[in-house]
Order: structure tokens, then C-alpha cells, then sequence
């Protein structure tokens, strides 16, 4: 089945501590997006990447950092610089350019104590 | 007030009754796109209606664009139980690198057996 994985589902962190999310994708896209989600918000867009080795910062990239080595994956990692890191992390991607109609992971709800 | 405001914040019926979401947005765009997402899930693309479009439909799903007031609507026909999930609409704006998708907070339905 084609999709987009995220793992894991539930997170459990330490404050101080960085912790890298995953996600993988076997649609053949070229783009990919990390989004932040907070109670009762809209979705933030933290980084996006249209092409393997490259990538950009979306509206609220400061704490986080990206890597996209390979074109299936784009790992997430929320770094202590991240103020407020507990929230829920959708990780999505789409087949043309940014922002076209876009597929999403299950998520990964992350929490920070 | 920022881009893609959905109304109402939340909205209850029963089933077998339509629903309808209202999107809002300020300034000019490419195309305007409708999500759902089941608690605790990742969202699920549902429409997309570009800007010289003024309907289109999927299934039980009827989506209209009125560019000229900045809005959109999605009606849900015969909603069902499985309806109940929170529905985002997604502007997409700008051109070459400013391009931009910007999310709504989201209309909560809960549709009730």
C-alpha cells in the first residue's frame, strides 16, 4: 500500500532533550512538509523540502531542523532550542511543487516534560 | 483575523441532515483546498477548487468559491456518523517562491446518530 508512515505515534521526552521524529513516504513524491498542530489551531509549517538535499524553513523553523538524504525520507528533529515542543507533529507530502494538494502521515504526538 | 477562517467554530446535526462550513480569506488566491481530520489523525484531502471555478463536486460533497467575496463554502449532503471530524480549509496564495498554503483553525462537526 503506498502512504506516508510516522513514527512512533506517542513520544515521551525529557526537557533538554532532542528527539527525531520520522517520517517515510513510498508515493513517489518529490515534496515533503513538517506541521505543527497545537490544541484548537490550524496547522504551522516548520520546514518543507522540494527535492532530496534541500530544503526550507517554513513560519516556525526556530528549535527544529531537517534533513531529506534520501527521497522517501524526512526526519524531524526537535532540538532543546525548541521553547515549547509539546504538541501534535503531521509530517505530509505531494507530487508536484509547494503547495499543491498534499498527503498526510497519522502524526506523532510529542511530549515534553 | 488571519486567512482561511472557518465558520462556525463548531456545528452539531443529526444524521441524514446537510452541513455547511464557511471559509473566509483576505487576499487573492490560486486555489482553496478542504481537509479532514479524524480525532487524533492526520488530515485527509478532500477538494480542490481553483480560482476561476465556482463549484465542484465529490460524492456527497459540494464545494462553492466566490472569489469576488472572498469566500468558500463545503456542504456535506445525508451527513453520516462517520462525517464527525474537524474540516480545515487551506488557501494557496502568491507565485514562485512566495507561494504559500495557509490553514484555518477548523470547524468541529459532530454529527449524531
Amino acid at each position: 500500500d503506498g502512504g506516508i508512515t510516522q513514527s512512533p505515534k506517542y513520544l515521551f521526552r525529557k526537557e533538554g532533550q532532542n528527539v527525531t521524529l520520522s517520517c517515510e513516504q513510498n508515493l513517489n513524491h518529490d515534496a515533503m512538509y513538517w506541521y505543527r498542530q497545537d490544541p484548537g489551531q490550524g496547522l504551522r509549517l516548520i520546514y518543507y523540502s522540494q527535492i532530496v538535499n534541500d530544503f526550507q524553513k517554513g513560519d516556525i523553523a526556530e528549535g527544529y531542523s531537517v534533513s531529506r538524504e534520501k527521497k522517501e525520507s524526512f526526519p524531524l528533529t526537535v532540538t532543546s532550542a525548541q521553547k515549547n515542543p509539546t504538541a501534535f507533529y503531521l509530517c505530509a507530502s505531494s507530487s508536484g511543487q509547494y503547495p499543491n494538494e498534499q498527503y498526510f502521515g497519522p502524526g506523532t504526538r510529542l511530549t515534553v516534560t | 483575523s488571519q486567512q482561511g477562517e472557518e465558520d462556525p467554530q463548531a456545528l452539531s446535526i443529526q444524521e441524514g441532515e446537510n452541513a455547511t462550513m464557511n471559509c473566509s480569506y483576505k487576499t487573492s488566491i490560486n486555489n482553496l483546498q478542504w481537509y479532514r481530520q479524524n480525532s487524533g489523525r492526520g488530515l485527509v484531502h478532500l477538494i480542490l477548487i481553483r480560482s476561476n471555478e465556482r463549484e465542484k463536486h465529490s460524492g456527497r460533497l459540494r464545494v462553492t468559491l466566490d472569489t469576488s467575496k472572498k469566500s468558500s463554502s463545503l456542504l456535506i449532503t445525508a451527513s453520516r456518523a462517520a462525517d464527525t471530524a474537524s474540516y480545515f480549509c487551506a488557501t494557496h496564495h502568491g507565485a514562485g517562491n512566495n507561494r504559500k498554503l495557509i490553514w484555518g483553525l477548523g470547524t468541529s462537526l459532530a454529527v449524531n446518530p
